[in-house]
């Protein structure tokens, strides 16, 4: 059964504040993990796929990164609108998800 | 491009009655999945369509049941209604073939609330 567990639960950030998000997983073979932004009461927005170790993906502020065990995603010098919470999940026809990190930029 | 859409946006029903969600697939997906995410925790699974039939369910009892159409829309429907079901339901539609078939997308989501 795949697993997933992302740290911290929340983080709140200084404007210009770099920081980065944890999600470690348990799969038995990894079809691909996702990163997610989510703001309240809406649905996720797609972020990211990563396939295999050593891969990274950068949109923006946001650069995701993956090895064996866990992967990454590094906010550089964050906005306030970067606030939302950021969802990891693996798998293929059927998304685990972790519980998020809700992240807050205060200006 | 047409996204995911999803009605009702809101919704209150009471313990034991019966709700019918539904979700329109992004222009040119063929694949539907429902997810329900309780307040504060990750999206849970609770299955998936692909040509009409059901391919795959999550940890969810029968009265959790689907329909997908032929133009790919997709019905989620909850009988018998528990206080536990309140969530925010959602779908994500996804394509079944190309570079990006494994990404899923989803839309604003259905919130429930039984009272």
């Amino acid at each position: 059964e795949d697993q997933v567990t992302q740290s911290p639960e929340a983080l709140r950030l200084q404007e210009g504040e770099s920081s980065s998000l944890n999600c470690s997983y348990t799969v038995s073979g990894l079809r691909g993990l996702f990163w997610y932004r989510q703001d309240p009461g809406k649905g996720p927005e797609f972020l990211f796929t990563l396939y295999s170790a050593g891969e990274e993906k950068e949109k923006e502020r946001l650069k995701a990164t993956l090895t064996k065990k866990e992967s990454f995603l590094h906010i550089t010098a964050p906005k306030p609108e970067d606030s939302a919470t950021y969802l990891c999940a693996v798998g293929r026809r059927a998304l685990t998800f972790g519980s998020g990190t809700r992240l807050q930029v205060q200006p | 491009e047409t996204g995911v859409t999803q009605s009702p946006t809101h919704l209150i029903k009471t313990r034991g009655q019966q709700v019918t969600l539904r979700c329109s697939s992004q222009s040119g997906h063929n694949t539907v999945s429902w997810y329900q995410q309780a307040l504060g925790q990750g999206p849970q699974f609770i299955f998936q369509y692909y040509r009409e039939e059901e391919n795959g369910r999550g940890n969810f009892p029968p009265r959790f049941s689907g329909l997908q159409f032929p133009n790919y829309s997709s019905e989620l429907n909850v009988n018998a209604l528990e206080l536990d079901d309140s969530a925010l339901y959602l779908c994500a539609s996804r394509s079944s073939g190309g570079a990006s078939y494994n990404e899923q997308f989803f839309g604003p989501g259905t919130r429930l609330t039984v009272l």
